[in-house]
């Protein structure tokens, strides 16, 4: 099994503010790793996979980077509409496992 | 466009059984894997059960190996996921979530999910 790390849990920011989530693997996960979306009563949404490359559709102001057992989701000026939880996900190994949870909450 | 549509849950004594559903639209079933992920109330996401596009290849979970069976039916663009012996720990929102890459398999690199449906809640309560 693969345990992630992910940090911080929660983030108070403000919009316009650059916001920088992190996900430590206990293992090289070959760069197999997508980050998600999810708002309140809703199904989480892709925004990233295979650690940096943008879903269709997804804001510029969303980058991922890393390697091997570290990773980082940024998002560059943070609008109102990304005020939500986000969640790293290795697909590497089985049992694919997803991160704890970041909230990004209104400062 | 894509559409996932889950139906099935609900509220269930320990001990029992559930079927969940999935309707897809909006792609070629077979071309693609499919998995379920659950999160209990409060929780963060959990993978659960995947299927590749021709059913021929089933993966679980290790707490619910033995328990669920996931299965999917092509000619009717439908994916299942049958719940027996259910426990307290299973009560969660059970999405249904369709696999990004396009080779129909279930292998390293291949199990991120760019589409999802809204959810449907199974309760495990007495």
């Amino acid at each position: 099994v693969i345990w992630m790390t992910q940090s911080p849990s929660l983030v108070s920011a403000s919009t316009g503010d650059r916001v920088t989530i992190s996900c430590r693997m206990s293992q090289d996960i070959n760069s197999y790793v997508a980050w998600y979306q999810q708002k309140p009563g809703k199904a989480p949404q892709v925004l990233i996979y295979a650690t940096s490359t943008l879903q269709t559709g997804v804001p510029s102001r969303f980058s991922g980077s890393g390697s091997g057992t570290d990773f980082t989701l940024t998002i560059s000026r943070l609008q109102s509409e990304d005020f939500a939880t986000y969640y790293c996900q290795q697909y590497y190994i089985f049992p694919w496992t997803f991160g704890q949870g970041t909230k990004v909450e209104i400062k | 466009e894509v559409h996932l549509l889950e139906s099935g849950g609900g509220l269930v004594q320990p001990g029992g059984s559930l079927r969940l559903s999935c309707a897809a639209s909006g792609f070629t079933s077979s071309n693609f894997a499919m998995s379920w992920v659950r999160q209990a109330p409060g929780k963060g996401l959990e993978w659960v059960s995947s299927i590749g596009g021709s059913g021929g290849s089933t993966y679980y979970a290790d707490s619910v190996k033995g328990r669920f069976t996931i299965s999917r039916d092509n000619s009717k663009n439908m994916l299942y996921l049958q719940m027996n012996s259910l426990r307290a720990d299973d009560t969660a929102v059970y999405y249904c979530a369709k696999h990004g890459t396009e080779d129909g398999i279930v292998v390293a690199g291949t199990g991120y999910f760019n589409y999802w449906g809204q959810g449907t809640l199974v309760t495990v309560s007495s």
